[in-house]
């Protein structure tokens, strides 16, 4: 099976601009959840869907937000960027989410310069 | 709430050494527990899990056994490689994975 897929790979964007990330989760997963990696924040939790709904959302602002289509593919939006969203965007997929002791499978990331 | 605190690195080995990276956790519940580690440039790659006490996880050498009176699930190998230098994270799973701050290991030849 192919693994967890994020488009792009790197982006680089302006202040005040918005962006949006896509993630590709494994063949029948219905899981996808989202993290942000910064050096000095660590791995942050920022929201799961599941089946199209978004089921669970860290502590982040509203300007972070995201969605799941009918296919399990999942988009991450970000508006009005700020220097410190500048990070690595992680997307993982499982077959039945957090909630149980799935195994969560994690994408090669999106990395976001916002200058 | 939930929270891993995990020992700070980095880390520097020869190769053949022994390594532990000390982790350990806050929860409620039962919560399943997580070694994940990347690689420079990459994603997060599953490790090994437990997801019970006294469970032991294993894999490519390394193991991490769950520790309910401890709270603790260290992670041990016994004889490192140069290609496991990596990034390693403990984490646990409730309704989300919470992540130490990870831990950097180099293993020098």
């Amino acid at each position: 099976k192919a693994g967890v897929t994020q488009t792009p790979r790197y982006l680089i964007k302006t202040r005040g601009q918005q962006v949006t990330l896509s993630c590709s989760p494994i063949s029948g997963h219905r899981s996808v959840s989202w993290y942000q990696q910064t050096p000095g924040q660590g791995l942050q939790f920022l929201f799961e869907y599941f089946s199209e709904t978004q089921r669970n959302k860290g502590n982040f602002p509203g300007r972070f937000s995201g969605r799941q289509f009918s296919n399990s593919r999942s988009e991450m939006n970000v508006s009005t960027l700020e220097l410190g969203d500048s990070a690595l965007y992680l997307c993982a997929s499982s077959s039945e989410g957090q909630a149980t002791v799935d195994t969560q499978y994690f994408g090669p990331g999106t990395r976001l310069t916002v200058l | 709430g939930n929270s891993v605190t995990q020992m700070e690195g980095p880390v520097t080995l020869s190769e053949e050494a022994f390594l532990t990276i000390n982790c350990t956790y806050t929860a409620t519940g039962y919560p399943s527990l997580f070694w994940y580690v990347q690689y420079p440039g990459e994603g997060l790659q599953l490790l090994l899990k437990a997801t019970k006490a006294d469970d032991k996880g294993s894999n490519k050498g390394f193991e991490a056994t769950y520790r309910k009176e401890t709270t603790s699930f260290h992670l041990e190998k016994g004889s490192v490689q140069v290609s496991d230098s990596a990034v390693y994270f403990c984490a646990l799973s409730n309704y989300k994975l919470s992540f130490g701050a990870g831990t950097t290991v180099t293993v020098r030849a």
